[in-house]
């Protein structure tokens, strides 16, 4: 089945402690991404990736880190938490990052951060 | 710059009644627009995208959404509502990134 997952899908940690938010696609996708979700605001980009080893800042990168070794995966990467990164995270991909491509989502993340 | 507006936080409908889901954008070239929908403890669904071509789009579960460029809009419709429709709906438009609006909770009473 053709589906971009995320893992953990819930997470409760303290300020400061470093953490992981793994992402993964099997469709060969070249474009990833990652996105916030909070009410009001929709969701919006944090950082996105066009290729393996190409990755750049979206609206809202402070505090957030991603690399992408390999094409599959896209780790989302918080160095020292803070509470104001209490949300919902959603990875996704995409064939290309043309505009006309859709994306596909994982089932998010929920963090919070106390 | 580009950008969507969902201009109503809510929608309430009852069963059976024709849904709508309001969407306006403002883009500076064409625009790619789509609908995603979340159900609770989901993620997101896509459900249609207009590229270009026929200003009436039919997506998943009987979706349908219609492109309208002098009114700039692309409003979401649903002939028949279900109590299973109920979600949250997001507007997006994709231009050199995808760009979403703040969302509208739909409520299908039965």
């Amino acid at each position: 089945e053709a589906q971009v997952t995320q893992n953990p899908r819930y997470l409760i940690t303290v300020t400061g402690k470093k953490l992981t938010v793994t992402c993964s696609q099997n469709m060969n996708h070249e474009y990833m991404s990652w996105y916030r979700q909070d009410p009001g605001l929709g969701l919006r980009q944090i950082y996105y990736s066009m290729n393996v080893e190409v990755t750049d800042k979206g609206d809202v990168p402070e505090g957030y880190k991603v690399s992408r070794k390999e094409k599959r995966n896209f780790p989302l990467i918080l160095e020292s938490p803070s509470p104001n990164q209490t949300s919902l995270y959603f990875c996704a991909s995409g064939r290309t990052s043309g505009s006309g491509e859709t994306q596909y989502f994982g089932p998010g993340t929920r963090l919070l951060v106390l | 710059a580009q950008s969507v507006a969902q201009p109503e936080d809510q929608v309430n409908v009852a069963e059976g009644n024709p849904l709508t889901v309001k969407c306006t954008y403002s883009v500076s070239g064409n625009p790619y627009l789509f609908w995603y929908v979340q159900y609770p403890n989901r993620g997101l669904q896509f459900l249609l995208k207009y590229i270009t071509g026929d200003n009436l789009v039919k997506g998943s579960y009987g979706f349908e959404a219609e492109f309208n460029k002098s009114q700039t809009s692309f409003h979401l419709k649903k002939p028949s509502a279900l109590v299973s429709d109920s979600a949250l709906y997001f507007c997006a438009c994709n231009d050199y990134k995808l760009s979403f609006g703040a969302g509208t909770t739909v409520t299908v009473r039965a």
